[in-house]
């Protein structure tokens, strides 16, 4: 167990839907990243966030949108959603200091657009 | 431009055997050199990582990995291979720039 937690851990919607997963990082944890694994895509970065503030962006789609909170939880925000979507995501978080790099990630969500 | 390349879909290798997952990277400026691994119904579980120093680092679970640079690769190795290494290695590459380019992904099956 890494510490990190994402709910729910299973979603089936519609196409056209909109969608919230939710990851809370590792106590101390400050940065949040958000991947989206696909079989024809592999591990896609998507967004990264450090103590509320968006940091790097990865391949986000403009229907998609996160955002970190206060208490360092993170929501990543899907919608108009397509088929192609139908994929785990997986939120992750690094601590400050020396191994900030180094990422914790949590279980993933799986999303199934129908 | 980042990129990251693992050339073998699956790697095949008898228990108690050397194992070597390959990564071959590509990044402007010194890189930052990652391996994961992802169980089944599991998150990616950090491994180990490059950033400066000795070119020969040692991670979890008896891994180790080298990095090279004149051929800009980063294979993980194991000198015993065991059946419970089954996973999927994925390796990562970045540049200070906080964001993380993954390969594609090696299936590892240790074979009894």
């Amino acid at each position: 167990d890494s510490g990190v937690t994402q709910t729910p851990k299973h979603l089936i919607t519609a196409t056209g839907q909109r969608v919230t997963l939710r990851c809370s990082p590792r106590s101390g944890d400050l940065s949040v990243y958000w991947y989206q694994q696909s079989l024809d895509q592999g591990l896609q970065f998507l967004i990264q966030y450090y103590n509320g503030e968006e940091r790097a962006k990865g391949n986000i789609l403009e229907r998609f949108s996160a955002q970190q909170f206060p208490d360092l939880h993170s929501e990543l925000n899907l919608s108009s959603l397509e088929l192609g979507d139908s994929a785990l995501y997986f939120c992750a978080s690094s601590p400050p200091g020396p191994s900030y790099n180094e990422q914790f990630f949590g279980p993933g969500t799986r999303l199934t657009v129908l | 431009a980042q990129s990251v390349a693992q050339p073998e879909d699956q790697v095949n290798v008898a228990e108690g055997n050397p194992l070597t997952v390959k990564c071959t990277y590509s990044v402007s400026g010194n890189p930052y050199l990652f391996w994961y691994v992802q169980y089944p119904n599991r998150g990616l579980q950090f491994l180990l990582k490059y950033i400066t120093g000795d070119n020969l680092v040692k991670g979890s679970y008896g891994f180790e990995a080298e990095f090279n640079k004149s051929q800009t690769s980063f294979h993980l190795k194991k000198p015993s291979a065991l059946v419970s290494d089954s996973a999927l290695y994925f390796c990562a590459v970045g540049s200070g720039t906080y964001k993380y380019i993954f390969g594609t992904g090696t299936r590892l099956k240790v074979l009894a």
